[in-house]
């Protein structure tokens, strides 16, 4: 079964620091690609990034960085001096090879306090 | 329109009425899906449509009646439903299915109320 696990439910913190949203998922296949979507209180998801299972190189995008870890079975996202536009649920979804179905976690809730 | 876009954005109904939602992607993409996103529970895939065709049914209750008529509209036909029903429904379309590994693209969701 396929399963991912965003264990930090809420997560409050002030503006400029930095925050890591934690995901860890389970499969048994070698072949699958993981995601994160930003859900803000406007409620469309927004696509951040894709991964997938052969390419462990982390990645930054401006503020934005993810780390892959495979030994681990994580893919963390850490956002970089926070700001009050980055509050909003943050989902880390997971999808195998040759399937449609893509595979929530539960999300995070990231709010930025000025 | 630009995108992915959904209506109506809210909607209020009793468990005897039958009303639909409709979901209308601007991508020129082939697949779409739905999605029921309830409080403190993952997001929950319903139905899949590649190319009008539905490829995917999550065993979902025969109240909930999915069309697709062309690429670029789905409609969610909903009858006597449940207050359990109540929740977000997102609407999604991509390049070609997921499992092509293309990211979907949502909509900002109609957010159902069964009284």
């Amino acid at each position: 079964a396929q399963k991912v696990t965003q264990a930090q439910t809420e997560i409050s913190v002030v503006e400029k620091e930095d925050v890591t949203l934690d995901c860890v998922y389970e499969t048994r296949d070698t072949t699958y690609y993981l995601f994160w979507y930003k859900q803000p209180p406007s409620g469309e998801l927004v696509f951040l990034i894709r991964r997938n299972s052969f390419d462990e190189q982390n990645e930054i995008s401006g503020r934005y960085s993810w780390n892959f870890q495979k030994s681990t079975s994580s893919f963390n996202f850490t956002i970089t001096a926070s700001q009050v536009v980055d509050s909003a649920v943050y989902f880390c979804a997971l999808i195998m090879g040759g399937s449609e179905k893509l595979v929530f976690g539960k999300g995070t809730k990231l709010t930025v306090n000025p | 329109e630009t995108g992915v876009t959904q209506t109506p954005r809210h909607l209020v109904m009793g468990m005897t009425n039958k009303k639909s939602l409709k979901c209308e992607q601007h991508l020129g993409h082939n697949a779409m899906y739905w999605y029921k996103q309830s409080a403190k529970k993952p997001l929950e895939l319903m139905f899949v449509y590649s190319l009008e065709e539905r490829v995917e049914n999550n065993s979902v209750p025969s109240r909930f009646s999915p069309e697709c008529p062309n690429s670029s509209h789905l409609f969610l036909h909903l009858h006597t439903l449940q207050p359990e029903d109540s929740a977000l429904y997102l609407c999604a379309s991509s390049h070609s299915l997921a499992g092509d590994y293309n990211e979907q693209f949502f909509g900002p969701g109609t957010r159902l109320t069964v009284l």
